[in-house]
């Protein structure tokens, strides 16, 4: 079963405005990372927050994590048009599986001009 | 410039055809990955290598088969027993294979059935 599931599907913003995406989980994680696709092109790193952070920063973005509530959320500020991507959470455990890291569905977000 | 490559960009399976991606990194990473990503989804684990040698089913094996005889390479195969290949796959590596470091993702291989 899917482990993150990314919120909304799909935003719409104008630039110059900020998108928030919200990725829930559903059991204990290591860490959390959030991805970036170009459409036809492979994933890009974004971020890693640690089960033991609660914000990071770079650069435009930042990553929130609440552990109790098994959420995270990634902030992009003042958009632009070449921020129109997917973006995807990735959760990792510590279990079994050790080297596993559990991709969500994403949300396509287009920054009109 | 270090990076991941996969080739070929576009690739044609006839029926019953085996056919085989390529997966080439130049990261000295230890841990490589297939993931298979079907439209408008996110990626689904095929295989996993942690280390040269060894390799672990993801979520989706049945169908594909891999070998990790180079820590360079990580090749995939897609045999005539997977009955929808059609998708994008991406491979990916890390410096390790503990969950705990980012993936570095190639710009993928698009199949289609003729």
């Amino acid at each position: 079963s899917q482990q993150g599931e990314e919120d909304p599907q799909a935003l719409s913003i104008q630039e110059g405005e900020n998108a928030t995406m919200n990725c829930s989980y559903k059991t204990s994680i290591n860490n959390l990372q959030w991805y970036r696709q170009n459409s036809g092109r492979g994933l890009v790193h974004l971020i890693l927050i640690r089960s033991n952070e609660r914000e990071k920063h770079s650069g435009r973005l930042r990553v929130t994590l609440d552990t109790s509530k098994k959420s995270s959320s990634l902030l992009i500020t003042a958009s632009r048009a070449a921020d129109t991507a997917s973006y995807f959470c990735a959760t990792a455990q510590y279990n079994t599986n050790a080297g596993k890291s559990t991709f969500g569905d994403g949300t396509t977000l287009t920054v009109k001009p | 410039d270090g990076g991941i490559t996969q080739s070929p960009k576009y690739l044609f399976r006839k029926e019953g055809q085996n056919v085989t991606l390529s997966c080439e990194q130049n990261l000295n990473h230890d841990a490589m990955y297939w993931y298979r990503q079907d439209p408008g989804q996110g990626l689904r684990l095929i295989y996993y290598s942690q280390i040269v040698n060894d390799f672990q089913k993801g979520d989706i094996a049945e169908g594909y088969s891999v070998s990790r005889e180079k820590k360079e390479s990580f090749p995939l195969t897609v045999t005539s027993a997977q009955k929808n290949p059609t998708a994008f796959y991406l491979c990916a590596s890390s410096m390790t294979g503990f969950g705990n470091q980012p993936q570095h993702f190639g710009d993928g291989t698009r199949l289609s059935i003729l």
